[in-house]
């Protein structure tokens, strides 16, 4: 069974400093996804990563994926309130069959 | 173009009672996932269909159920509420580029 883990949990960062979310997975897969959640609201899509050594790039968001070592990360750069947010990463593990297993969630609060 | 839509936003049942959820993909998107979030939580995948045949279920049991029709809307139904019930239920309308996933805002159930 699939299983994603994501740490830390739970982030306080004041704005302006840097930090990264780590996602780890147990099987292997080509396909990554990053989505942000605000409290009370729906998922929004930040980063699809498709293949080893993959970076995307969105503003303050970097996002990468490392299939070899089952990891990706979410790098926040100079922080600011508005990335305040539940970050998930999500795994597709079998092409064809577009289940999505998530991860625990990273909530980011950013202190101004 | 219009994202994807689910009806009701909100609702409120007693254990025992059935409900009934719908989505609307995105025009042009032939599959739908769909998605159980309770508080606090990570997304649980439940069903998705593609081209009205299920391609894939998760691990919940047989009160849950689901449908989708000739224009590509999906139901989603769940019998014999219990108080476990009450999450917030998301439909994933999935692209055909990079199957990537794009959440409706959800249909919060509470279950009294």
């Amino acid at each position: 069974e699939l299983k994603v883990e994501q740490n830390p949990l739970f982030l306080s960062m004041q704005e302006g400093k840097n930090y990264t979310i780590y996602c780890n997975y147990s099987t292997t897969s080509d396909r990554l996804y990053w989505y942000r959640q605000d409290p009370g609201k729906s998922l929004e899509s930040l980063f699809v990563l498709l293949s080893n050594g993959a970076v995307k790039q969105e503003g303050r968001l970097m996002a990468s994926l490392d299939t070899k070592a089952r990891l990706s990360t979410l790098h926040i750069t100079a922080a600011v309130h508005d990335l305040s947010a539940t970050y998930f990463c999500a795994v597709d593990e079998d092409f064809g069959n577009e289940k999505l297993t998530f991860g625990t969630g990273t909530r980011l609060t950013i202190i101004p | 173009d219009a994202g994807v839509t689910q009806s009701p936003t909100h609702l409120i049942k007693t254990r025992g009672q059935h409900v009934t959820l719908r989505c609307s993909p995105i025009s042009g998107h032939k599959s739908v996932s769909w998605y159980q979030q309770v508080l606090g939580q990570g997304p649980q995948f439940i069903f998705q269909y593609y081209e009205k045949e299920e391609r894939g279920r998760g691990n919940f049991p047989d009160r849950f159920s689901a449908r989708q029709f000739p224009n590509y809307s999906s139901e989603l139904n769940v019998n014999a509420l219990l108080l476990g019930d009450s999450a917030l239920y998301l439909c994933a309308s999935i692209g055909n580029v990079y199957n990537e996933q794009f959440f409706g805002p959800g249909t919060r159930l509470t279950v009294l």
